[in-house]
């Protein structure tokens, strides 16, 4: 089955900067890329997913990469603010009929004012 | 719309009880999903539903626990008997059925702790 390797397990960064979090995965059926947020004591909300057809994804200070051959795709935060602290999940599906996701063990980002 | 809605969201129990979680998925979503989320972890898949039928249940304990979504709606887990190592987060999620719906949205998810 799919296995997910997220790095590093904590990050933090100072106020402004940027933050890169990096996965790969070891299905290369997968085909679908989520990343999520979450909060203490709250849900895992999606911030930004990309399918194996695209290279890159932008969604204001978010962007996300996709490198299908090397089998990894990373998070970028620019101009980081204190409320973009959280844990980071990624995450691969296989897609097809199960559409299944297998989550990354998370990054604790820490935000420093 | 409203979210994937879940109770209770905290439960205390004693090693060898009995407990139920409640899932109700987001109106109109095929699929529902139950995760274990354990401390410091990333959520983990127990078992999919499509309607009212597994898709796959292949990591849920069947000796301890067991799920049910019987009119392709509402889904219930059960533990029985909980274990000291089964204090998670349980999760539950759903999708829609769109082609290329992979998009999982998650329930607050109800905190377990096993004494």
């Amino acid at each position: 089955g799919e296995n997910v390797e997220q790095h590093p397990s904590t990050l933090s960064v100072q106020e402004g900067d940027s933050a890169v979090i990096k996965c790969t995965y070891s299905d290369s059926a997968s085909n679908y890329f989520p990343w999520y947020k979450q909060e203490l004591g709250k849900r895992p909300q999606l911030i930004i997913d990309i399918r194996s057809n695209v290279g890159e994804k932008k969604d204001q200070r978010i962007a996300v990469t996709l490198n299908k051959t090397a089998k990894h795709f990373s998070l970028h935060i620019t101009e980081t603010q204190p409320e973009d602290s959280a844990v980071y999940f990624c995450a691969a599906s296989s897609g097809g009929s199960a559409r299944q996701l297998t989550f990354g063990s998370g990054t604790q980002l820490t935000v420093l004012p | 719309e409203a979210g994937v809605a879940q109770s209770p969201r905290y439960k205390i129990i004693e090693k060898r009880q009995s407990v139920a979680f409640w899932c109700n998925p987001i109106s109109g979503h095929a699929t529902l999903y139950w995760y274990q989320q354990i401390l410091g972890q990333g959520p983990k898949l127990l078992i999919q539903f499509q309607n009212n039928g597994v898709v796959d249940d292949s990591q849920l304990p069947k000796d301890r626990f067991s799920a049910e979504r019987l009119k392709g709606v509402d889904s219930t887990l059960k533990i029985q008997p909980a274990k000291l190592e089964d204090s998670a987060v349980y999760l539950c999620a759903s999708s829609p059925e769109l082609a290329g719906g992979e998009t999982q949205y998650f329930g607050p998810g109800t905190r377990l702790l096993v004494l």
